[in-house]
């Protein structure tokens, strides 16, 4: 079993609302990703970080923010959601020199 | 554009037959090839990889093989199982970056 951990689990907010999903690791990985999945669809890369204070933009433009202060740690930031963003938010690490990612749960977000 | 395809519709076998699931791409030069299984509402789990020099790669009840001249990798689980069912993604790796496909269903019927 994956140590890798993504709270909430569920989420039903309305328009506007600025929210975190967070991500946390416990294995030491040095990368970490972020990935939008809708049903039935292919998992779209948003953001990556190779490390503390290293943060990329994935392939899927998304409004979306990041930050890797910590190397545990991964929070994905929306500043102000909408219907849009409705969808899966998949978390990832990979071990440096690694190519198996290991998935969180997935926080599976509403907007209304 | 780089493209994967994997049959877009569920594949259903009978128990104890062997399931084979197709991956196809196109514009790409991975350096390696993985495959992962997903259940519903959860997050993919890893499987295998095989890399670009590599024919074929065995995992108990599992093998993949990667054909690099046709763009195409096959997987198969032998003696399938009701608990073998899922979606499964093929993902191609290269240069700091993984690209998934969209996945197939499979279904094994008792």
């Amino acid at each position: 079993e994956a140590d890798i951990y993504q709270t909430p689990r569920y989420l039903v907010i309305g328009t506007g609302k600025k929210i975190t999903l967070e991500c946390s690791q416990t294995m030491g990985h040095d990368k970490m990703y972020w990935y939008q999945q809708d049903p039935g669809m292919e998992l779209h890369l948003i953001h990556y970080s190779y490390g503390v204070n290293s943060t990329e933009k994935g392939d899927l433009s998304s409004e979306s923010t990041v930050s890797r202060i910590r190397t545990e740690h991964f929070p994905l930031t929306l500043e102000s959601a909408r219907p849009s963003h409705t969808s899966q938010y998949l978390c990832a690490s990979t071990a440096a020199g690694g190519h198996e990612q290991f998935f969180g749960p997935g926080t599976r977000l509403t907007v209304l | 554009s780089q493209k994967i395809e994997q049959n877009s519709e569920a594949l259903n076998i009978q128990e104890g037959k062997t399931a084979t699931l197709t991956c196809n791409y196109t514009n790409y030069s991975p350096a390696y090839l993985q495959w992962y299984r997903q259940d519903p509402g959860r997050g993919p789990v890893f499987l295998l990889l095989i890399r670009e020099n590599e024919k074929e790669k065995r995992k108990e009840r599992l093998k993949v093989t990667f054909d690099t001249t046709l763009k195409q990798s096959l997987f198969h689980i032998t003696a399938s199982q009701p608990a073998d069912s899922a979606t499964y993604l093929c993902a191609l790796g290269g240069y700091q970056k993984v690209t998934f496909g969209t996945g197939t269903k499979l279904q094994v019927i008792p």
